[in-house]
């Protein structure tokens, strides 16, 4: 399968523990997107990578957050002293420069769940 | 904050309808993306729409583009119990994607 792979696809935590998630993007895809969805409402943005630069941060992404993709290749998302607030589903997306006009391909995600 | 606001939330049509969704945003745009998500799915993307277009198809989907309205609509024709899903429009600024609330569309058998 060469689309998005996400890991772990469940998380379960209690609140103020950590909690990190993979991202495995398409291959040669040099754009990786990160985005939060929670129960119904559409995905909001919360950071993007081209290569290993991260050119843009939500404000959403409190210092809590913070989000790596040191070589270009997978990204890792990382929460620390989760809330209950934390609760979402976080997708991943990637996309590539020639990939007509910025169409960007999702994994399955991670739901994230804090008690 | 969301720009794209779907309407209707809601939809529920018999097998063999016709789904219109609508989908306004406020912001200029490059162009302009419908997403479909099953329950507790990624998003799968269906068609892209330029700035400079006003009307696209794609099998049986056909989106359009008002952009003196900041408006769209996503036509499915002839649906099917397996089009049953949340729909999303998406504004893309450049870099970034910015979702609507969605649309909820079932389709009875």
């Amino acid at each position: 399968d060469t689309g998005v792979s996400q890991d772990p696809r469940h998380k379960i935590t209690k609140r103020g523990q950590n909690v990190t998630f993979r991202c495995d993007p398409i291959s040669e895809h040099n754009r990786l997107y990160w985005y939060r969805q929670t129960l119904g409402q559409g995905p909001e943005f919360l950071t993007y990578f081209q290569n290993e630069a991260q050119l843009e941060k939500s404000r959403l992404l409190s210092d809590r957050f913070s989000a790596e993709r040191p070589k270009g290749s997978f990204s890792t998302l990382e929460i620390q002293r989760t809330e209950q607030g934390d609760s979402a589903m976080y997708l991943c997306a990637s996309s590539h420069p020639t990939t007509q006009y910025n169409e960007q391909f999702f994994g399955p995600g991670t739901r994230l769940t804090v008690l | 904050s969301q720009q794209g606001e779907e309407d209707p939330q809601a939809l529920s049509i018999q097998e063999g309808e016709n789904a219109t969704m609508n989908c306004s945003y406020k912001t200029s745009i490059n162009n302009l993306q419908w997403y479909r998500q099953n329950s507790g799915r990624g998003l799968v993307h269906l068609i892209l729409i330029r700035s400079n277009e006003r009307e696209k198809h794609s099998g049986r989907l056909r989106v359009t583009l008002d952009t003196s309205k900041k408006s769209s609509s996503l036509l499915i024709t002839a649906s099917r119990a397996a089009d049953t899903a949340s729909y999303f429009c998406a504004t893309d600024g450049g870099s970034k994607l910015t979702f609507g609330k969605g649309i909820t569309l079932s389709v009875r058998p």
